[in-house]
């Protein structure tokens, strides 16, 4: 089946640091990838994307790196900041192309 | 530019009532599609709609029904509402929809929905 997973639910950092966030996910046959910050109380708020025919994506502060190998996916954020602390989420688009599969999240902590 | 408008922000109901919950793409966006977010938990895909058409459903009760309009806003609704209807409800809206190759979905604030 499809289903896309996190390996930590909670990233602790300190300001100043690079953050990563890695995502696994089951269905080799994934084409597009999403990364979401979600703060409390709010929706999803896109970060950054990537499709299967790309390795790395880079946006501001921010990297995608896609192993396809190994169906991994993470997330890299430079310089973190108190700003960033919020849930992470990795999410795949589906066979059907219909839907986004998203895993659990991961939080991310940032301390001053 | 506005971005995708959810309305209730908050919506308290009792078990068995309905509810309709509303969204309004971007702007020139003419797919939406709805997720159930429950406590902890990533969004779960419930219905994706394209030019007024239902191009894709999850795995859902058939209490979850929604429609599009012409103008491309969405509504949610929901019978019989049970306890563990209780979530987040999230609208997405994209240009054309997750087939065309990845178009890229952004999510409006959300419903807060409690069920007693």
């Amino acid at each position: 089946g499809e289903s896309v997973g996190l390996h930590l639910p909670t990233l602790s950092v300190q300001e100043g640091d690079n953050s990563i966030i890695n995502c696994a996910y089951s269905n080799s046959a994934s084409d597009y990838f999403i990364w979401y910050k979600q703060e409390s109380g709010k929706g999803p708020q896109f970060i950054i994307d990537i499709r299967s025919n790309m390795d790395k994506r880079q946006g501001q502060r921010v990297t995608v790196l896609l192993n396809k190998t190994v169906k991994h996916l993470s997330l890299q954020i430079a310089a973190t900041q108190p700003g960033d602390s919020a849930v992470y989420f990795c999410a795949e688009r589906n066979q059907a192309g219909t839907a986004l599969i998203f895993g659990k999240g991961t939080t991310l902590s940032v301390s001053s | 530019d506005a971005g995708v408008t959810q309305s209730p922000t908050h919506l308290i109901k009792t078990r068995g009532q309905h509810v309709t919950l509303r969204c309004s793409p971007i702007s020139g966006h003419k797919s939406v599609s709805w997720y159930q977010q429950v406590l902890g938990q990533g969004p779960q895909f419930i219905f994706q709609y394209y030019e007024k058409e239902e191009r894709g459903r999850g795995n859902f009760p058939d209490r979850f029904s929604a429609r599009q309009f012409p103008n491309y806003s969405s509504e949610l609704n929901v019978n019989a509402l049970l306890l563990g209807d209780s979530a987040l409800y999230l609208c997405a809206s994209s240009l054309e929809g997750l087939a065309g190759g990845g178009d890229t979905q952004y999510f409006g604030p959300g419903t807060r929905l409690t069920v007693l």
